[in-house]
C-alpha cells in the first residue's frame, strides 16, 4: 500500500461544475495536509494546508479532512479551465524537525469549458 | 513573499559531466529538500537538509550529492551525468516550525 494515493485521472469536468478531489494516506500519526497545484511544465504550488479534521475553505477551495478515516480531499467550486492542472496531496511523515512530506503522485483535473 | 531560486530552468549535458544545481532561499529558512520529478513516479525525494552542513539521504540519493554551506543555498551534485539522470529537479523549503513547502521553478536536466 503507497503512503499516499491518489487516483490518476484525468478527471474531466464541465466549466462552472464542483471537482472533487481525493486523497488517502496510510500513516494514523500524520498531522499535517496539503494540497498543491501544479501546471504542466512548472512547479508545485500551495493551495491549501489543513491541520483539523473538519472543512478548510479558502474562495474557491475546500479541503476536507477525516482523520478517522484517513482521507483528505479538495472540493473546486466553479471550475474554471484555468484549474486544469495536476493537483498533489501532500502528508507530513514524522513529527520531527526534518519537515519531510509524503507526496502522492496527483491527480490530473481537466476543466472543459 | 516566499522567494526560492534555481540556477538554471533547463540544462543541457553531456554523460560523465559534473553537474551543479543551485537553489537559494532568501527567508531564512532552515529546511530544504531536493526532489527530481518524473512522468508516473512523481516526486522523489533525493536529499534534504535541516540546517548548515546537515543532510540526510532522501529515498533515491545514488549518484547524487549534496552541499550547505551557507542557510541560504543547497546544492545538487551529479558526479558523473548519466542519462537517467535527465529528469525535472526542484528544491523546495521550510520556513521554522512549519512543514508547508514552497518550490522554486524547476530545473529540467537533459543528458545526453
Amino acid at each position: 500500500q503507497k503512503e499516499v494515493e491518489q487516483n490518476s485521472g484525468p478527471l474531466s469536468v464541465p466549466e462552472g461544475a464542483i471537482a472533487s478531489l481525493n486523497c488517502t494516506y496510510s500513516d494514523r500519526g500524520s498531522q499535517s495536509f496539503f494540497w498543491y497545484r501544479q501546471y504542466s511544465g512548472k512547479s508545485p504550488e500551495l493551495i491549501m494546508s489543513i491541520y483539523s479534521n473538519g472543512d478548510k475553505e479558502d474562495g474557491r477551495f475546500t479541503a476536507q479532512l477525516n482523520k478517522a478515516s484517513q482521507y483528505v480531499s479538495l472540493l473546486i467550486r466553479d471550475s474554471q479551465p484555468s484549474d486544469s492542472a495536476t493537483y498533489l496531496c501532500a502528508v507530513n511523515k514524522d513529527a520531527g524537525n526534518n519537515r519531510k512530506l509524503i507526496w502522492g503522485l496527483g491527480t490530473s483535473l481537466a476543466v472543459n469549458p | 513573499d516566499v522567494k526560492v531560486t534555481q540556477s538554471s530552468r533547463y540544462l543541457v549535458k553531456r554523460t560523465g559531466e559534473k553537474v551543479f544545481l543551485e537553489c537559494v532561499q532568501d527567508m531564512d529558512h532552515e529546511n530544504m529538500f531536493w526532489y527530481r520529478q518524473d512522468p508516473g513516479l512523481g516526486l522523489r525525494l533525493i536529499y534534504f537538509s535541516y540546517d548548515v552542513k546537515m543532510k540526510e539521504k532522501g529515498d533515491i540519493p545514488e549518484g547524487y550529492s549534496v552541499s550547505r554551506e551557507k542557510k541560504e543555498r543547497f546544492s545538487l551534485i551529479l558526479e558523473s551525468a548519466s542519462t537517467n539522470q535527465t529528469s525535472m529537479y526542484l528544491c523546495a523549503s521550510t520556513r521554522p516550525g512549519q512543514h508547508t513547502q514552497y518550490f522554486g521553478p524547476g530545473t529540467r536536466l537533459t543528458v545526453l
